[in-house]
């Protein structure tokens, strides 16, 4: 079983609608963050969390929230969906010191119509 | 200007050859320095950390210069399975350690 479980794998929704996406992890970590990835911007931070009553805004927070359940769950909402946020999505952990690479789940494509 | 910038390429190297990536830097409170391989928009894995004192890792060789702000990533014997994006990551003390990637570099090997 993979340590970081993003679900779904792969959604098509339209514009204005709700979506959720969800990710897990078995490792332990206290530090969970998303990121969208779009051709030619690599990947841009959108939330992080340091632990489960922190909440911190990424470099493209706008049109998102977040949510962190426990430790090992948190989970990233577009309100309103919109096309510009068509990219692929990845979760990842990591252990407390922040000389500590990350783990990154499998990635969600996403596309809005 | 980004704080994290690499040649995006692509690199076409054949099979054998020796390739080598610069990743520069403009923070200079930078704390670690990672590199990243990425498949084909699958999820990025680490393939190692840069240490002060330059590390190697088999046919992968990574240094790190503080004082010009970049690192670098060799690649010696140029296997095909190298065929990949290589993503330079760093992270700053003023940024509570955040990473920050930078937008990759295409490398393919030809046989």
């Amino acid at each position: 079983d993979a340590d970081v479980t993003q679900t779904p794998r792969n959604r098509i929704t339209k514009t204005g609608k709700r979506i959720m996406l969800e990710c897990s992890q078995t490792k332990g970590h206290d530090r969970m963050y998303w990121y969208r990835q779009d051709p030619g911007l690599g990947l841009r931070l959108i939330y992080y969390s340091f632990d489960v009553k922190d909440i911190n805004k990424g470099e493209i927070s706008d049109g998102y929230s977040v949510s962190r359940q426990a430790q090992a769950k948190f989970s990233l909402s577009l309100e309103s969906a919109i096309p510009n946020q068509t990219a692929l999505y990845f979760c990842a952990t990591s252990d407390g010191p922040s000389n500590q690479p990350q783990h990154f789940g499998d990635g969600t494509r996403l596309s809005i119509l | 200007r980004k704080e994290v910038e690499q040649d995006p390429g692509p690199f076409n190297v054949p099979e054998g050859a020796t390739v080598a990536f610069n990743c520069t830097y403009s923070n200079s409170a930078s704390q670690s320095f990672f590199w990243y391989r990425q498949d084909c928009r699958k999820e990025p894995k680490l393939l190692m950390s840069v240490y002060s004192s330059g590390n190697e890792d088999g046919r992968f060789t990574a240094q790190l210069n503080r004082a010009s702000q970049y690192i670098s990533l060799l690649i010696r014997d140029s296997k095909l399975s190298d065929s990949a994006t290589y993503l330079c990551v760093v992270t700053f003390y003023n940024q509570g350690g955040k990473l920050i990637f930078g937008q990759g570099t295409e490398l393919s090997v030809k046989p």
